[in-house]
């Protein structure tokens, strides 16, 4: 058990569906973290948030948007996705966003667009 | 361009065997040098962390070794289990007064069989 949990952890959506995914952390972490993993590929850092504070945006489609409404709760909320949005959707948190504390990560969403 | 390079990308070894993965960096300024484990349908896991002054680090049967001048690190696994089967991830950290960046390798997929 990570501390972390994702739901749901697998979803199925068509291209002109709306649909959220969700991230709670239960270690008291100050920073949360969205991560897009595509096979063979390295994770992609999406978004980071620090204190409930956007502090990362690595030039994301805006057909993903990010909410976090306080520090233990992160969501991502996906609209008219592409094919090639299919991929496992990574939460992670971390005690702050200093580059070196561990990041504890969630099992993942394994998301796909058809 | 930070970048970050793992070899083998898939390693098959027998149980009770050794081996070893290697990570190449080009990550300025360095920070520190993590190796995550991700069992196939969960999220990674950080296995050791290493700073700019330290050249070896075990946990349990893993040893991460840190070559900053060559900017090399290796995870040898030792007596190797089935449970060891996963992706391994080489991940640096770059950081800089108020900027920080990770970058992550592909991973190395380790498979261990009987």
């Amino acid at each position: 058990e990570t501390g972390v949990t994702q739901t749901p952890r697998h979803l199925v959506m068509g291209m002109t569906n709306k649909k959220s995914l969700k991230c709670e952390q239960h270690l008291g972490h100050n920073a949360m973290y969205w991560y897009k993993q595509s096979a063979k590929k390295p994770l992609e850092l999406m978004f980071v948030y620090s204190l409930e504070e956007r502090v990362e945006n690595n030039s994301v489609p805006s057909r993903f948007s990010p909410e976090c409404p306080n520090s233990s709760h992160l969501f991502l909320h996906l609209h008219t996705l592409q094919p090639e949005d299919s991929a496992l959707y990574l939460c992670a948190s971390s005690q702050d966003w200093w580059g070196t504390d561990t990041q504890y990560f969630g099992p993942g969403t394994r998301l796909t667009v058809l | 361009k930070n970048q970050v390079e793992q070899s083998p990308q898939s390693l098959i070894i027998l149980e009770g065997k050794n081996c070893t993965l290697q990570c190449n960096y080009t990550v300025s300024p360095f920070s520190n040098l993590r190796w995550y484990k991700q069992d196939t349908g969960r999220g990674p896991v950080s296995l050791t962390i290493m700073t700019f002054s330290e050249n070896t680090k075990s946990n349990g049967r893993y040893t991460a070794t840190l070559d900053a001048d060559t900017k090399q690190s290796s995870l040898h696994i030792t007596a190797s289990q089935l449970s060891d089967s996963a992706s391994y991830i080489c991940v640096v950290s770059a950081t800089s007064g108020s900027a920080r960046q990770l970058t992550f390798g592909s991973g190395t997929q380790l498979t261990v069989l009987p």
